[in-house]
Formats: structure tokens, C-alpha cells, sequence
């Protein structure tokens, strides 16, 4: 089992640019999650999902959409980046029968 | 407003001592606790939990007390190893009618185990 991936590992962006963090795990696990690491702020949830077809918003949401169209895939779209969007953005899945989530390595985003 | 709250940025013991990582959470709804380890580059990893019905959970050299009166847990590794160098993140299961998987994080705390 790959576990959870997330692909880029890095990425640079000019102000107003989008782009898409993928992320897919193999472990059929229901629950997925996105959180964004920033210094002295822990991780904090974006947007979470409870199964395909159902998503819903996190603390820290705007300038971020998802979708959930298959139990494997939990893409995180950023409509117009801006700086402060530069972070560590990790993402997460688990299960019903679990509290604990399994983390993918994360995407470290860079927006100038 | 903070949930959950790890006060002390940062911690450094020697390696064979004790250490205590301390977080402090304002809901009393919370049911379920988890500490994650967290290595540079990389995700952060499950370390250990406990449950609201429980004041202790053991694993290891790591134990996790919860005391449910003063909206205090703590981690307690014994023996600290060089190894145990990490951010340690402590986590609430947001309350609900069931799990959800939302997870509450504190801020972290650096540990640093000096050889």
C-alpha cells in the first residue's frame, strides 16, 4: 500500500495563478481531509469530505475549492493564489471505524 | 479562538530523562485525544490516543494521561531517545453525533533530545 500521496511535493506561484494539489490514497478509506501547516499555527482543517459526492468546509476555506468524485481522490483547487496561501498543505484520510488519519508527506507552496 | 492549545513552543531534554509535552483544550465535548509526531519534509505520524472514558493510555515508552476536570493531557516519554526529536502535535476529535474526521490541532510543540 502506497498509502497516502500527494503530488507536487513542491510548487512555486506567481500572485493570481491556480493550480491544483492532488491527492489519492489506497486504503479505501472514507473520510478525507486537507490542512495547511504554518509556523506557530499548527495544522488547521481547509476542507474535509465523508465519503464521494459529500464535502464540506474547515476553518480556514476561502480561496480553496474541492471535490470528491471517487473514494481514492481528494484534489485541493486554489482558484487565484496569493501569498498568503504559501504553506505546507497536507492531506489526510481515515475511516468511520477510526479516529486516527493517516497524513500524506504534503506540498510545500510557494506564492510570490 | 484556539480549541486546543500547546502553550510551550518548544522542549529540550537530555536523552535517557523524562519528557512532558502538555496541551490544554477549552470544549469539554471533546470524546477523543491523539498525539502526532511530526519529522522535517514529512507528514505527521499517529503516535498515540485516549479516549474521554479513560485517564491513561500507555504504549511503549509513551504514555498519555487526560484529565478531564482541568481540560489537560499530557505525553510522557520515557526514556527520551535522540530519535523522539520531533514536533509533537496534539489533536481533539471535533465532537458530534458520531466521528466525522475532523481533527482539532494544537499548535505543536519542537522537541529537541540532546545525546
Amino acid at each position: 500500500n502506497a498509502g497516502v500521496t500527494q503530488t507536487p511535493k513542491f510548487q512555486v506561484l506567481k500572485t493570481g495563478q491556480s493550480m491544483t494539489l492532488q491527492c489519492a490514497q489506497d486504503m479505501n478509506h472514507e473520510y478525507m481531509s486537507w490542512y495547511r501547516q504554518d509556523p506557530g499555527m499548527g495544522l488547521r482543517l481547509i476542507h474535509y469530505s465523508v465519503g464521494a459526492g459529500i464535502t464540506d468546509q474547515g476553518e480556514v476555506p476561502n480561496g480553496y475549492n474541492v471535490s470528491r468524485s471517487t473514494t481514492e481522490d481528494f484534489p485541493l483547487r486554489l482558484l487565484s493564489a496569493a501569498p498568503s496561501q504559501t504553506s505546507v498543505y497536507f492531506c489526510a484520510s481515515s475511516s468511520p471505524e477510526i479516529y486516527e488519519q493517516y497524513f500524506g508527506p504534503g506540498t510545500r507552496l510557494t506564492v510570490t | 479562538d484556539q480549541q486546543v492549545k500547546q502553550n510551550s513552543p518548544s522542549l529540550s531534554v537530555q536523552e535517557g530523562r523524562i519528557s512532558i509535552l502538555n496541551c490544554d483544550y477549552t470544549n469539554s465535548m471533546f470524546d477523543y485525544f491523539l498525539w502526532y509526531k511530526k519529522y522535517p519534509a514529512e507528514g505527521p505520524t499517529f503516535l498515540i490516543s485516549i479516549s474521554s472514558i479513560k485517564d491513561k493510555n500507555e504504549d511503549g515508552r509513551f504514555t498519555v494521561f487526560l484529565n478531564k476536570s482541568a481540560k489537560h493531557l499530557s505525553l510522557h516519554i520515557v526514556p527520551s531517545q535522540p530519535g523522539d526529536s520531533a514536533v509533537y502535535f496534539c489533536a481533539a476529535s471535533d465532537p458530534g453525533s458520531s466521528n466525522t474526521g475532523k481533527l482539532i490541532f494544537g499548535q505543536g510543540t519542537t522537541l529537541q533530545v540532546k545525546p
